[in-house]
Formats: structure tokens, C-alpha cells, sequence
């Protein structure tokens, strides 16, 4: 079965620190990657998303992400985060069986 | 566009009546939609796929009997929790995709969640 892993469970930055969380999945076949955000609150966001092509994908608010076959991951960037930053971020891998299969999730925490 | 609604977005029941969630597809035709529980400060794990007009599939642990999911047009999928006990409380998401296979037609898109509380 496919599975999607994030090592980092819990992230404190400082402002304009910069981030990298990790993203690593079991599956060998073509995938479709996401890295999602929800705020304190709120609900999913779709911070980014990779199908194919360029392996470096930019997303909204700063965050980028980068697809490493030869890896299975798929890591977020942010090179200097902020305050308003603060929430759980997850990664997901659809195989093309339609299901969509989250990580355990990354809370982050940024302290002013 | 690509929008989602979920309603109610927040429920309280008492245990062992029934609390139905809708979720609308607002500008899209979506023939598949997802049903996901989040428990608190837990990843979202998948209930169920549903696709318009069949009968929905159930992840392994999934009572299909105590959460009843009803796709009956391209727009519209329900949740029904019968007989809800305390341990049905959770937030339950929707997720809704168009048709199609492979690339772009993977992405869904999500609903904003539907707290449930069990009294």
C-alpha cells in the first residue's frame, strides 16, 4: 500500500528562518504531489501542487517544493517564513487510483 | 472556481440519532467525491470514494452501514452518521473531482469540514 511520510512531526522557527519540511512516499508509478496547509482553524489549502514537468514547483505565498523521483520526496521550501506561517502542513500522493494519501502532518510553529 | 461547500459546518447531537452532512460541488461537475475524518491533531484519513450514481467504496475499517454515503447527482454527496455514539465526534471533510484520469483530473479539491460533536 502507498504511504507518505513526514519525519518532522513538530517544526519552531524563528522569523525569517528558513523552513524545509519533508515529504517521502512508497510508490514506484507515476504520482501526483501536493503539499497542503491548514490554519489554526480554517480549513485545507492547497499550498502546491506537482504533476509533471518542471520537478521545482512554486506555490502560493512564498512556498516552493521540490520532486525528487530518484528520492520518492517531495520537500517545501519557505527561505524566510513568518509569523502568520503558523499551522499544520500535509503532504499528499494520488498513484492515479484516485485516492488521495496524506502524511501524518508537520505542525509549525513560528514565534515572533 | 473549483469551490466546495460543506454544510452544516458545525453539529451537536445527542448519541444515537442520526446527523446527515451535505457536500456541493458550487462550479464544478464532480463525479467523484471523497469523504475524510480528521480526529484532533491527526492526519485526514479517507472514509470513502464516491462516484455519481453507484454505491460508494469503503476503506477497510470503515462501517459502511454506520456512515452512509449517498452521490445521487454530480453536484451533491451526503454522509449520514446513524446512531452516532461519542466516538463519531470528529471533523469530517469532503473533497469533490472532476472527471477524468491521470494528471490535472487528480486534484481535488476540498470542502471546509463539518465538526461533529456527540453528546
Amino acid at each position: 500500500a502507498q504511504s507518505v511520510s513526514q519525519h518532522n512531526h513538530h517544526v519552531i522557527l524563528s522569523e525569517a528562518a528558513s523552513l524545509e519540511l519533508g515529504c517521502n512516499y512508497s510508490y514506484g508509478g507515476t504520482v501526483n504531489l501536493f503539499w497542503y496547509v491548514q490554519y489554526p482553524g480554517q480549513h485545507l489549502q492547497l499550498l502546491l501542487k506537482y504533476f509533471s514537468g518542471d520537478p521545482l514547483v512554486k506555490g502560493i505565498k512564498g512556498f516552493e517544493a521540490e520532486f525528487i523521483k530518484s528520492k520518492f520526496s517531495f520537500n517545501l521550501r519557505k527561505p524566510s517564513v513568518q509569523w502568520s506561517d503558523t499551522a499544520e502542513y500535509f503532504c499528499a500522493v494520488n498513484t492515479g487510483f484516485q485516492k488521495l494519501v496524506f502524511g501524518t502532518g508537520t505542525r509549525l510553529l513560528v514565534s515572533p | 472556481g473549483a469551490v466546495v461547500s460543506q454544510h452544516p459546518s458545525r453539529v451537536i447531537c445527542k448519541s444515537g440519532t442520526s446527523v446527515k452532512i451535505e457536500c456541493r460541488s458550487l462550479d464544478f461537475q464532480a463525479t467523484t467525491m471523497f469523504w475524510y475524518r480528521q480526529f484532533p491533531k491527526q492526519s485526514l484519513m479517507l472514509m470513502a470514494t464516491s462516484n455519481e450514481g453507484s454505491k460508494a467504496t469503503y476503506e477497510q475499517g470503515v462501517e459502511k452501514d454506520k456512515f452512509l454515503i449517498n452521490h445521487a447527482s454530480l453536484t451533491l454527496s451526503t454522509l449520514t452518521v446513524t446512531s452516532a455514539h461519542p466516538e463519531d465526534s470528529s471533523f469530517y471533510i469532503c473533497s469533490a473531482k472532476t472527471g477524468g484520469v491521470g494528471g490535472i483530473y487528480n486534484e481535488q479539491f476540498f470542502g471546509p469540514g463539518t465538526r461533529l460533536t456527540v453528546l
